[in-house]
């Protein structure tokens, strides 16, 4: 069965770094999104992504959040300037009609 | 703001035991609804979800909801759980297409006792 996949499980950064968190769809999925979830906290919608450009995106997904779809397979969060509360789980996922996720990745930032 | 509501934090039942798991949702016009679910050490996992139709809807693995549309309610159902359960459930709603981002509830732990 087709899977989201996300690389890497686990990054820790220092503040103020640049990460980029690498997500690859379902491959014949238009619709892809990024959330996050704080630890102990709901899953938060980030940003969702179609036809090459952002279709939605909260309040949380500031200037220093940006997505891209570099090719045919990958898509992408990368966070600027990394802040000690973006440490949290991200979440990639893909749709047609139902969304599926991928399995996370941990960021850390120190 | 529109939001989702599970009311139980951390359920834990014996082997056999029926389930019900609470959800709400603010009103906002048309809904779809959805449940995941999240066993230790891996991904979210649609367990079932509601777009339309009949209200009462079947997911894997035995699990049922119903949408009560007077309520705002979709409370997820099990008639009777295995230790295999034991696992986070996630409420999701989201408003007008079904494309759109989804609102989540803070999740449910359930725990199973053998």
């Amino acid at each position: 069965e087709p899977e989201v996949t996300q690389t890497p499980s686990h990054q820790v950064t220092q503040m103020g770094q640049e990460v980029i968190l690498r997500c690859v769809p379902i491959s014949n999925h238009l619709y892809f999104y990024w959330y996050r979830q704080i630890l102990g906290q709901k899953v938060e919608f980030l940003v969702s992504f179609y036809n090459n450009e952002i279709s939605e995106k909260s309040e949380i997904f500031d200037d220093q959040f940006s997505v891209e779809r570099p090719d045919g397979s990958n898509f992408t969060l990368k966070i600027r300037s990394t802040k000690l509360e973006d440490s949290a789980m991200y979440f990639c996922a893909s749709s047609q009609t139902e969304q599926y996720f991928g399995p996370g990745t941990r960021l850390t930032v120190t | 703001a529109q939001s989702v509501s599970q009311h139980n934090h951390h359920v834990i039942l014996s082997e056999a035991a029926s389930l019900e798991l609470g959800c709400n949702y603010s009103y906002g016009g048309t809904v779809n609804l959805f449940w995941y679910v999240q066993y230790p050490g891996q991904h979210l996992q649609l367990l079932l979800k509601y777009f339309s139709g009949d209200p009462l809807v079947k997911g894997i693995k035995g699990f049922e909801a119903e949408f009560i549309k007077s309520k705002f309610s979709f409370n997820l159902r099990k008639p009777s759980v295995q230790w295999s359960d034991t696992a986070e459930y996630f409420c999701a709603v989201n408003y007008g297409g079904s494309q759109g981002n989804l609102i989540f509830g803070k999740g449910t732990k359930l725990s199973v006792k053998p």
